[in-house]
């Protein structure tokens, strides 16, 4: 079945430094992608997204990064800020069938910055 | 403030009690969705709502009823729950299966 996942569960930066978040997925027909930060006691917070036919999409300090040869998402944060602490998921839409438009969602990666 | 609202922010109950969740979207989204979030594993998918006709029930216990009277608003009634089911209880909304916005989640508690 289609599944989504993370390489890694955990990771810690310094202020200031890059961030890079990396997602594995499965599913060849998904046809979109999003990036959401967590903030502990809060809901999912959509960062940013990119559909099947780009490779890459930049919003403000992040990029989203497609490959879609080998199945793999990642977020580029760019000079993290401590407020960029959080839980970070990637999620896939499915793009046919009876489960249209569901998302899939990964575990998520723990980003802690240290200032 | 993602526009969606969720009552109440927590709840404890026990598993003879029933309670109902609230959902509230000021988007004008067609979509609305229920999850359930628990520690250490992804986000489960448990019902979808397109104008207000039930797409999706992911397999979930009987135990979980939703009910979607309008596109706006969205309630999970609970019963005979179990300790197994706490967790933080997310809705979300969105507009043609595009990104989903989610409200802050009801923390839920059964003892």
């Amino acid at each position: 079945g289609e599944s989504v996942g993370l390489h890694l569960p955990t990771l810690s930066v310094q202020e200031g430094d890059n961030s890079i978040i990396n997602c594995a997925y499965s599913n060849s027909a998904s046809d979109y992608f999003i990036w959401y930060k967590q903030e502990s006691g809060k809901g999912p917070q959509f960062i940013i997204d990119i559909r099947s036919n780009m490779d890459k999409r930049q919003g403000q300090r992040v990029t989203v990064l497609l490959n879609k040869t080998v199945k793999h998402l990642s977020l580029q944060i760019a000079a993290t800020q401590p407020g960029d602490s959080a839980v970070y998921f990637c999620a896939e839409r499915n793009a046919g069938g009876t489960s249209y438009g569901k998302l899939t969602f990964g575990q998520g990666t723990i980003l802690t910055v240290h200032p | 403030e993602t526009g969606v609202t969720q009552t109440p922010r927590h709840l404890v109950m026990g598993m003879t009690n029933k309670k109902s969740l609230k959902c509230e979207q000021h988007l004008g989204h067609n979509a609305m969705y229920w999850y359930k979030q628990s520690a250490k594993k992804p986000l489960e998918l448990m019902f979808v709502y397109n104008f207000k006709e039930q797409t999706e029930n992911n397999s979930v216990p009987s135990r979980f009823s939703p009910e979607c009277p309008n596109s706006s608003h969205l309630f999970l009634h609970l019963h005979t729950l179990q300790p197994e089911d706490s967790a933080l209880y997310l809705c979300a909304s969105s507009l043609n299966y595009n990104e989903q916005f989610f409200g802050p989640g009801t923390r839920l508690t059964v003892l």
